[in-house]
């Protein structure tokens, strides 16, 4: 199986800054990737497909990069809707999810 | 817009049965494989089974294989998650998910229910 490693696991941040999640596969998963956000009590709702792909009405603040095994998601200036935790999802093997990353208020 | 509402959660016995509901509306239910995602209080995402949108094809954790069965009715626009032999460590908020891309073999999740809670405990 394939396992999904995030980093941070939790990031302290403050409105404005530029924010990096790290996601590492423990095998090649081509660009099967994707990220979702999850708020507090709430459904996760998906944000980038494809590993770069922006889902439709997803800010253009959100941005993924990466392919094979190394991942990122990067918010170019955090949101007060943004503090979340956030998943990485592969989908190239099966269905695995990594940890999550919790972004909170520093 | 499209809408997945899920049902049947409750709390039961250890070693006891139960059926989770999914349903769907907005879009064509007959043209996506669908998904069950779990999550246990205060974790993260864990993905539970997916059936593909004609039924042929059903895929389970290992977590779950042998225990739960998953299944749907296109006519009603469900899904379905059999659950037997429940434990404890089944506990949790269950998600149902709609495969992102119509007849797509293998993608990412969206959108998803909220998801109804299951509790295991004597």
């Amino acid at each position: 199986d394939i396992q999904m490693t995030q980093s941070p696991s939790t990031l302290s941040a403050s409105v404005g800054d530029r924010v990096t999640i790290t996601c590492r596969a423990s095998q090649s998963v081509s660009d099967s990737l994707a990220w979702h956000r999850q708020k507090p009590g709430k459904a996760p709702t998906l944000l980038i497909y494809k590993a770069s792909t922006l889902e439709s009405g997803v800010p253009s603040r959100f941005s993924g990069s990466g392919s094979g095994t190394e991942f990122t998601l990067t918010i170019s200036s955090l949101q007060p809707d943004d503090f979340a935790t956030y998943y990485c999802q592969q989908y190239d093997s099966s269905w695995t999810f990594g940890q999550g990353t919790k972004v909170e208020v520093k | 817009q499209v809408q997945l509402v899920e049902s049947g959660g409750g709390v039961v016995q250890p070693g006891t049965s139960l059926r989770l509901s999914c349903a769907a509306s907005g879009f064509t239910f007959s043209n996506y494989a669908m998904h069950w995602v779990r999550q246990a209080p205060g974790k993260g995402l864990e993905w539970v089974a997916v059936i593909w949108y004609d039924g042929n094809n059903k895929y389970y954790a290992d977590s779950v294989k042998g225990r739960f069965a998953i299944s749907r009715d296109n006519s009603k626009n469900t899904v379905y998650l059999q659950m037997s032999t429940l434990r404890g460590e089944d506990t949790a908020v269950y998600h149902c998910g709609r495969e992102g891309k119509a007849a797509a073999a293998r993608g990412w999740i969206d959108p998803w229910g909220q998801g109804t809670p299951v509790v295991v405990s004597s």
